[in-house]
């Protein structure tokens, strides 16, 4: 159980474009799911926390209005990387909080996704 | 401030015990998780105490010091495939995961 999937896996998109990531919870409820970012060789970072029904809490220097939020269900968070540029190729990493399951607070990886802007 | 300490690389050799320490400094404590991250890959829990002392799960171990914010993850008889990153992460009182950097660690044959 416990399941997090993420689509697409990888993706090549020219600069200026826009690239929506999804984030699932398969088999649990997720009332709050995390965006995070990683770059080569780098540890995980924190890009925000979103919460079902509400809206996204942002890390400071990560842009609300270049990397859009939304969670508009308990299974379901989307990342929308606007007008994307080389420097926001990365690895794109959701994780999903199931409350359900115990009294600590594990979170469940996605697979993640690649971006590559050109 | 809060901030995560753990070695960058460690190098052990296949079929060896190696320890990889952790100390943490952060507002508040809701539990210490490991996990393990492949390179290109997404990471996988390995481990969470809450409360003092060893957990053991097989060939890998997880001690925990509240008092000294001190903890590591202990692997035993190495395989290649123990090749990975190792990421120390503690649970704050807003139950948010703050990251470590990762600890690289390299299997020899």
């Amino acid at each position: 159980g416990a399941v997090v999937s993420q689509h697409p896996s990888w993706v090549i998109c020219k600069s200026g474009t826009s690239v929506k990531i999804e984030c699932r919870s398969l088999d649990f409820q997720a009332t709050t799911m995390f965006w995070y970012r990683q770059f080569p060789k780098q540890s995980l970072m924190l890009m925000a926390t979103s919460n079902e029904g509400s809206k996204a809490t942002y890390e400071q220097g990560v842009e609300k209005d270049k990397f859009l939020i939304n969670h508009a269900s308990l299974t379901l968070s989307t990342l929308t990387v606007t007008s994307a540029h080389p420097e926001d190729s990365s690895f794109y990493i959701c994780s999903a909080r199931d409350w359900g399951r115990g009294d600590y607070n594990e979170q469940f990886f996605g697979p993640g996704t690649r971006l590559t802007v050109l | 401030g809060q901030n995560i300490d753990q070695p960058t690389e460690m190098t052990a050799t296949e079929g060896a015990i190696v320890q990889i320490n952790c100390t943490y400094q952060t507002s508040g404590f809701n539990g210490l998780f490991w996990y393990q991250q492949h390179a290109g890959e997404a990471p996988t829990f390995l481990s969470y105490n809450v409360l003092d002392g060893l957990e053991e799960k097989g060939r890998f171990s997880s001690f925990l010091s509240r008092s000294k914010g001190y903890s590591y993850l202990l692997l035993k008889e190495l395989q290649m495939k123990d090749s990975a990153s190792y990421l120390c992460a503690v649970g704050d009182s807003n139950y948010q995961l703050i990251w470590g950097a990762g600890t690289k660690l390299i299997i020899k044959p």
